[in-house]
């Protein structure tokens, strides 16, 4: 059963605007933590932000913030103020510890920004 | 210098062949994963290891064996290597306790054409 959804193969946004990156997860476990990468053209996979399911507030890290949904099972990446170096694939992962601290990824958002 | 590193970076081979990737870490970290990455089909595991004693099957381990040689190295083999063999691998290293300290670091990736 897939674990990590993302349902935008593609997005496109104007450079300095916002874009949010959309992930739903499937759990039953009460601890877990979901995580998101880039990948950019070179091919390398960039640690961006954590959330943990106990986390009471939203991760932010820089230009990057996580609306985590707990409720909905959603843990979208929101980027402010987008640059051309965003352009990239981005991976939501999932980690639970009743499945031995597997991660599971997403099958990705491809962002292009347009100047 | 990288954290984590790989070897080859990119490897041509022909089918029934032996072929071995290497993953090494200088971060000092226990837990060490290889994947392989299929476009749309986003990161799947192949194999991990714990410590040096622990080896665990991931997702998709058909085909594959690993050795972890070290707590720093961990290689992964493919024995007889098939066309659908073909694509771009990733070791990543993590370090257990607190659950925000379990996040995975990746390698740069070796890419692998099977002929």
């Amino acid at each position: 059963a897939q674990k990590i959804t993302q349902t935008q193969p593609g997005m496109f946004v104007q450079e300095k605007e916002a874009v949010t990156l959309d992930c739903t997860y499937d759990t039953s476990d009460q601890s877990y933590g979901l995580f998101w990468y880039k990948q950019p053209s070179s091919g390398e996979m960039i640690f961006l932000i954590y959330q943990g399911s106990y986390d009471e507030q939203n991760a932010t890290e820089g230009r990057y913030s996580l609306n985590f949904q707990k409720a909905r099972k959603s843990a979208n990446l929101v980027i402010s103020a987008s640059q051309l170096g965003d352009s990239a694939m981005y991976f939501c992962a999932m980690r639970n510890k009743n499945t031995g601290n597997q991660f599971y990824f997403g099958t990705g958002t491809s962002l292009t920004v347009i100047p | 210098d990288a954290d984590v590193t790989q070897t080859p970076r990119n490897r041509i081979t022909k089918t029934g062949k032996r072929i071995m990737l290497e993953c090494s870490q200088t971060k000092g970290h226990d837990r060490m994963y290889w994947y392989r990455q299929d476009p749309g089909l986003g990161l799947r595991l192949i194999y991990y290891s714990f410590d040096v004693k622990d080896i665990n099957k991931g997702e998709i381990s058909d085909g594959y064996s690993v050795s972890r040689q070290a707590q720093a190295k961990f290689s992964l083999s493919l024995e007889s290597a098939i066309p659908n063999q073909t694509a771009l691998y990733f070791c990543a290293t993590s370090d257990p306790g607190r659950l925000r300290e379990d996040t995975q670091y990746f390698g740069p990736g070796t890419r692998l054409l099977v002929l």
